[in-house]
């Protein structure tokens, strides 16, 4: 069975930083891309940006590029996001998905930007 | 980036009604590759979403056929012949053709 399960989210101070993980199982972690998208509290979906197999590769959206940074441990079979210059617009729920085609997301972990 | 217009915002419905959902893309979705990375997600209250058509017309395994996705281009179409009461809940719309991918804003669907 695929799992992607998040972790790391909380509470945070405005200006600081944060980093979540995703931990996968069930499939071949290493065969596939992988992304995170967000959700506002009452608002739609956004994506911050994807990872390829090998890391070789790493795409976001250019509002996020310089203060998110996605990376991946294959041989843990974990994928993160790192968070840095957090203000409250970064409060959400953030997903990690398996991309191809979305076809498998995590429950997701709340990230809280308030002082 | 490419804006996903979706129409109509929210969509009362019966049981065994059928109902459908409109997705407009400010530009074209078909990939040089040849294939439109136009996916249609369902999130119902509490959840994460979840797949249900995958480039265009494909429908996810374990989805059932009562879900299906028309379309090219810019226009694509989620027609749900006969909702049940577990469709409830908010369809998104998605593009993976352009990067940054994005999302249409979502169309509720509630019991009239």
């Amino acid at each position: 069975e695929v799992r992607l399960v998040e972790s790391g989210g909380g509470l945070v101070q405005p200006g600081r930083s944060l980093k979540l993980s995703c931990a996968a199982s069930g499939f071949s972690f290493n065969d596939y891309w992988m992304a995170w998208v967000r959700q506002a509290p009452e608002k739609g979906l956004e994506w911050i940006g994807e990872i390829s197999q090998d890391s070789s590769t790493i795409n976001y959206t250019p509002s996020l590029k310089n203060k998110f940074t996605i990376s991946r441990d294959n041989a843990q079979n974990t994928l993160y996001l790192q968070m840095s210059k957090l203000g409250s617009e970064d409060t959400a729920i953030y997903y990690c998905a398996r991309t191809g085609y979305f076809d498998f997301w995590g429950p997701g972990t709340m990230v809280t930007v308030s002082s | 980036d490419v804006v996903l217009t979706q129409t109509p915002p929210t969509l009362s419905a019966t049981i065994g009604q059928s109902v459908s959902i409109s997705c407009r893309s400010s530009q074209s979705l078909l990939d040089s590759d040849g294939n439109t990375y136009l996916n249609w997600l369902l999130q119902r209250p509490g959840q994460s979403p979840q797949l249900l058509i995958y480039s265009v017309s494909n429908l996810e395994s374990g989805v059932p056929n009562r879900f299906s996705g028309s379309g090219s281009e810019t226009d694509f179409t989620l027609k749900i012949s006969g909702v049940e009461a577990e469709d409830l809940g908010v369809y998104y719309c998605m593009q993976a053709t352009h990067a940054p991918y994005t999302f249409g804003a979502g169309t509720k669907l509630e019991l009239k």
